[in-house]
């Protein structure tokens, strides 16, 4: 089964419109950390934000957000007024402590463009 | 800070030879790094675990006796492709995490390899 899903390979949107990238993930692992990352067409690969198992509250940086439904174990980013220069790919990530891999299982991607 | 370089950006080279990718932690001691490969238009899939001073744990699938990781410091991690082949083509990416426990710890990613054999 896999880990990390992201369901949308791809979304336009409106520039200065807001837009939300799902992510759901699996696991049984009480102690786990979720990560959203952008890879521009460049390659390279920008940690975005960060939420944990543990966390109370939503986490939030700037313009992302990161809308966290543990029960439905979901954890979608929502990126606020988008601009020109959010189109890029997205990828939802996740660690599980308990597993003993220090790696990031990564989901398939969101290839997210923003219109004029 | 905690900026991950990769060397080089590119490679071309000729079925048959090994090429050798460099991934080095700037300003952090990197006690874990990760090795990826991402194929066009996918996902980032892990190939390997190196530990500074142990063998890397690779993941199921990936030819050890391919694709030779060593991690010799807390700096730098190297990979190397052995006898390269046209399907070896792809975009290899590092990380590095410094914080040895901390899951809550971004990893830090080097701007990627694109390879191409010919």
């Amino acid at each position: 089964a896999q880990k990390i899903t992201q369901t949308q390979p791809g979304m336009f949107v409106q520039e200065k419109e807001a837009v939300t990238l799902d992510c759901t993930y699996d696991t049984s692992d009480p102690s786990y950390g979720l990560f959203w990352y952008k890879q521009p067409s460049s390659g390279e690969m920008i940690f975005l934000i960060y939420q944990g198992s543990y966390d109370q509250q939503n986490a939030t940086e700037g313009r992302y957000s990161l809308n966290f439904q543990k029960a439905r174990k979901s954890a979608n980013l929502v990126i606020s007024a988008s601009q020109l220069g959010d189109s890029a790919m997205y990828f939802c990530a996740m660690r599980e402590v308990g597993g003993g891999a220090d790696g990031l299982t990564f989901g398939k991607g969101t290839h997210l463009i923003i219109q004029p | 800070g905690a900026v991950v370089s990769q060397h080089p950006s590119r490679v071309i080279c000729k079925s048959g030879t090994s090429v050798k990718i460099e991934c080095r932690s700037l300003d952090f001691q990197a006690t874990t790094m990760f090795w990826y490969r991402q194929f066009p238009k996918q996902s980032l899939m892990l190939m390997a675990t190196s530990n500074e001073g142990s063998k890397a744990t690779y993941e199921q699938g990936v030819e050890k006796d391919k694709f030779l990781i060593n991690h010799a410091s807390l700096t730098l991690s190297t990979l190397t492709v052995t006898s390269a082949h046209p399907e070896d083509s792809s975009f290899y990416i590092c990380s590095a995490r410094g914080e040895r426990g901390s899951y809550n710890s971004p990893l830090h990613f080097g701007n990627g390899t694109r390879l191409t054999v010919t």
